[in-house]
């Protein structure tokens, strides 16, 4: 069975601290994929990135990176100088190959940027 | 392009009644996912349709039906509604599949309460 595990439920942090969300997650799949998307106050989800599991290639976009190691099955996310507009509860998920789009989320982790 | 479109965005109702939510897809994207987001459970998997036909189906009672017209357009059903239904009805859209292809954008989602 497929599961996605964010141990940390909330975090607070001053801004321009750096930040590091943790993903763990469990599979017998070679092949699936990896989501982190961000749930501001208004609700919607928004899409921040997608990792192949064949692409271990670390990422960064600007003050978001993504530190993706398969030996310990963790998808971990930095916010790099945080800020309040970074303040969301950030979800990661998982999903398998091929015609299916069911994602399976984690729990998600509440984080907190105060100024 | 237009993002993911949900209608209506909240909506009240009593026990044992039904509803119907709707969702428009992003101009293109044929795949539309919905999800159900409570506190409790967190955000969970109820279906997905391409194509008019539902490729993929979550744990959920035969109350929860959805479908798709030829536009992509989706509507899901919830019958004999139970207070436990009320939560965030989150839909998404997905390109078609491909290499990149499976990132899902989302809609602002319907909250229904049900009292």
């Amino acid at each position: 069975a497929q599961k996605v595990t964010q141990a940390q439920t909330e975090i607070s942090v001053v801004e321009k601290e750096d930040v590091t969300l943790d993903c763990v997650y469990e599979t017998r799949d070679t092949t699936y994929y990896l989501f982190w998307y961000k749930q501001p106050p208004s609700g919607e989800l928004v899409f921040l990135i997608r990792r192949n599991s064949f692409d271990e290639q670390n990422e960064i976009s600007g003050r978001y990176s993504w530190n993706f190691q398969k030996s310990t099955s963790s998808f971990n996310f930095t916010i790099t100088a945080s800020q309040v507009v970074d303040s969301a509860v950030y979800f990661c998920a998982l999903s398998r190959a091929g015609n299916n789009r069911k994602l399976i989320w984690g729990l998600g982790t509440s984080l907190a940027v105060n100024p | 392009k237009a993002g993911v479109t949900q209608t209506p965005r909240y909506l009240i109702k009593t026990r044992g009644q039904q509803v119907t939510l709707s969702c428009s897809p992003i101009s293109g994207h044929r795949s539309v996912s919905w999800y159900q987001q409570t506190p409790g459970q967190g955000l969970q998997f109820l279906f997905e349709y391409f194509s008019e036909t539902q490729r993929n189906k979550g744990n959920f009672p035969g109350r929860f039906s959805g479908r798709q017209f030829s536009n992509s357009r989706s509507e899901m059903n919830v019958s004999t509604l139970e207070l436990g239904d009320s939560a965030l009805y989150l839909c998404a859209s997905s390109p078609p599949t491909g290499i990149g292809n499976y990132e899902q954008y989302f809609g602002p989602g319907t909250r229904l309460t049900v009292t």
